[in-house]
């Protein structure tokens, strides 16, 4: 039990709908990470945030945006969905410091139709 | 550029038999974390290990152990005696800033 929670668990989405995904950090946690993993590939990290700033960003396009609370807890907002965007949505929870391990949620099945 | 490399897609073995699961790693940074993470049916990521740039040391735990080279930038993850419960993909991981994964290998072991 990692204590990172996810909802929903799965989502059926039409092209071009918009799209929130959140994210219950573990205790004691301040950092969120957010990773899409397409079936069959690693997790592709898009974006991270600490005191509620965004705090590093891969190679995602603006349409996904982010969301930390003063809680930790965290949304990932995806606007204009396309079909590529079909994914697992992993959250992430951590220390800000570098060298400490990341806890995962289950994961948010979105399925773009 | 930070990037990791996970030549094996799929392995399958036999029950106890052991298994290694091999790890590239590309970084420029001096200070560096390599992480192994499986990832059962369910999709949760389960940390497995943490390994930082500074120590080379390989570590054992129980059937699990992991051989880190710098001069290799090898990270690599070794199963002794496998049991079908070890089944999932495995990724191996680098953090500078972010956390970058491989593309994992799926690991099958048949009774």
């Amino acid at each position: 039990e990692t204590g990172v929670t996810q909802s929903p668990t799965h989502l059926i989405k039409t092209r071009g709908q918009q799209v929130t995904l959140r994210c219950s950090s573990q205790s004691g946690h301040n950092t969120v990470s957010w990773y899409q993993q397409a079936l069959g590939q690693g997790p592709q990290f898009i974006f991270q945030y600490y005191r509620e700033e965004e705090n590093g960003r891969g190679n995602f396009p603006p349409r996904f945006s982010g969301l930390q609370f003063p809680n930790y807890s965290s949304e990932l907002n995806v606007n204009a969905l396309e079909l590529d965007d079909s994914a697992l949505y992993l959250c992430a929870s951590s220390l800000f410091q570098l060298g400490t391990e990341a806890f995962f949620g289950q994961g948010t099945r979105l399925t773009v139709v | 550029a930070q990037k990791v490399t996970q030549a094996q897609t799929e392995i399958s073995v036999v029950e106890k038999e052991d298994v290694t699961l091999d790890c590239v790693y590309e970084t420029r940074d001096t200070t560096y974390y390599l992480f192994w993470y499986k990832q059962p049916p369910s999709g949760e990521l389960v940390f497995l290990i943490r390994r930082n740039s500074f120590d080379e040391q390989n570590e054992i735990s129980g059937r699990y152990s992991w051989n880190f080279q710098k001069s290799t930038s090898s990270f690599n993850f070794t199963i002794t005696a496998s049991q079908v419960v070890d089944s999932a993909v495995y990724f191996c991981a680098l953090r500078c800033n972010d956390m970058r994964f491989g593309a994992g290998t799926r690991l099958t072991v048949k009774p």
